[in-house]
């Protein structure tokens, strides 16, 4: 399985965009990159994922490094409800979906 | 609709106890999965169904964890002689199709489970 190193924490400004990086050097070439996050006191909740190309949804774009060894999450427009911890998963066939959950990214927005 | 529920929502024993914990998925969906996660740490995978069939079980701690989805909806994790190392919040998770790794997997609130 994939290992990945993101920041222990993050601070931005509500309205502003946030960038929050992913490291996966040794991710294979047919593992995807899915993005959790976990609002205080509430289950995971996805938010993106993507292969090779970048990535847009209505909660976030992702973008992916060329040689795939590092992704981006992208919040346009921080709001204060995206406070939240943010994890940063490669998926592959074997893994038959079971999510493995590193310590992630803790997001704080500040009004 | 109606997202996936767990059952108790709190749950405190005493030591030595034998504890079962729910798990319904969203109707229709093929895979269903457990997770345990301590206070500040992240979800940890403890096993995962397709249909009725127990896919992976290789997160179950040790032989006093099980879990069952005999009809291939509800699942039940039970937690046999619990241990005060077992507290910790489970988690349960489903998705629509069988071990799709671009699916996306919708959590339940999760029971918390105090071991006194």
């Amino acid at each position: 399985d994939a290992k990945t190193t993101q920041p222990n924490s993050m601070e931005s400004n509500e309205e502003e965009p946030v960038h929050l990086p992913c490291n996966h050097s040794t991710i294979s070439g047919t593992d995807y990159i899915h993005w959790y996050r976990q609002l205080p006191s509430q289950g995971p909740e996805y938010v993106i994922h993507g292969l090779t190309s970048n990535v847009n949804n209505r909660m976030a774009s992702l973008a992916i490094a060329e040689d795939r060894k590092s992704s981006t999450l992208i919040l346009h427009r921080a709001t204060l409800r995206d406070a939240a911890v943010y994890y940063c998963i490669p998926l592959n066939y074997n893994q038959g979906g079971k999510l493995i959950f590193g310590q992630g990214t803790e997001l704080s927005v500040k009004p | 609709g109606a997202g996936v529920s767990q059952s108790p929502r709190y749950k405190v024993t005493k030591r030595g106890q034998d504890v079962a914990l729910r798990c319904d998925p969203i109707s229709g969906h093929v895979s269903l999965y457990w997770y345990r996660q301590a206070l500040g740490q992240g979800p940890e995978f403890l096993t995962y169904f397709n249909y009725e069939a127990q896919q992976d079980k290789s997160g179950l701690p040790n032989d006093r964890f099980s879990a069952e989805r005999p009809e291939g909806s509800i699942s039940t994790l039970t937690i046999q002689r619990t241990e005060q190392r077992d507290s910790a919040m489970y988690r349960c998770a489903s998705s629509l199709a069988a071990s799709g790794i671009t699916d996306t997997q919708y959590f339940g609130p999760g029971t918390r489970l105090t071991v006194l």
